[in-house]
């Protein structure tokens, strides 16, 4: 079972519309989660944190956090063609170790 | 404020050669420092994490290693390069514990 999973995609969602990206990890004693946006051909670079069970909301991103079921979610409200990228999840594991799921692209047409 | 510097940003290199690749930190003491790696469409793979000058976990078995001679260098190492080797080469930063981590620019390596 890998760490930090992921799905693919692609995710094609119209301009406007809600863009929902999902995450599961393995390790229960998991304690900080985070989301990545990568452009093509660029380094990561952080969107959100988010370290609570629940919702943490910044401007059109929010992110969500069930640690019992062991799921991380992103939403984007109003999605523009500029959130066309690869997201990136990566969970800190046992404190230091940091790791990324495979990454989702989500493709926003206008 | 915290800067990341890695480089180069292009590499070729062919293979069997050796590989130095180097990334400095500015402006903070004491952080964790990663290298990652990024196959062509894929996603990040933990290399090597440090939380302290000598200290390296090794992730992945192959012919690569680190080292961090100084609180805020690290160094990505090969004796001999494979073609496997090509890839995204990226360092990040962290303040240490289970925080955010920031990357440098990355460095692009084929292998030929």
């Amino acid at each position: 079972q890998k760490e930090v999973e992921q799905n693919s995609g692609p995710l094609s969602v119209p301009e406007g519309a809600i863009a929902s990206l999902n995450c599961t990890y393995s390790d229960r004693g998991s304690q900080s989660f985070f989301w990545y946006r990568q452009y093509s051909g660029k380094s990561p670079e952080l969107i959100m944190s988010i370290y609570s069970n629940g919702d943490k909301e910044d401007g059109r991103f929010t992110a969500q956090l069930n640690k019992a079921s062991q799921y991380v979610s992103l939403l984007i409200r109003d999605s523009q063609p500029s959130d066309s990228a690869t997201y990136l999840c990566a969970v800190n594991i046992s404190g230091n170790k940091l790791v990324f799921g495979a990454g989702t692209i989500l493709r926003v047409k206008s | 404020s915290q800067t990341i510097h890695q480089w180069p940003a292009t590499l070729v290199q062919p293979v069997g050669s050796p590989l130095s690749l180097e990334c400095t930190v500015e402006g903070t003491s004491n952080p964790n420092l990663y290298w990652y790696r990024q196959a062509a469409g894929r996603g990040l793979q933990l290399l090597f994490y440090s939380v302290g000058i000598g200290q390296i976990s090794s992730e992945v078995p192959q012919n690569l290693s680190a080292s961090r001679p100084q609180d805020r260098q690290f160094i990505l190492s090969s004796k001999k390069l494979l073609l496997s080797d090509s890839g995204f080469y990226l360092c990040a930063w962290s303040p240490g514990g289970p925080t955010e981590a920031f990357f440098g620019q990355g460095t692009r390596l084929t292998v030929v």
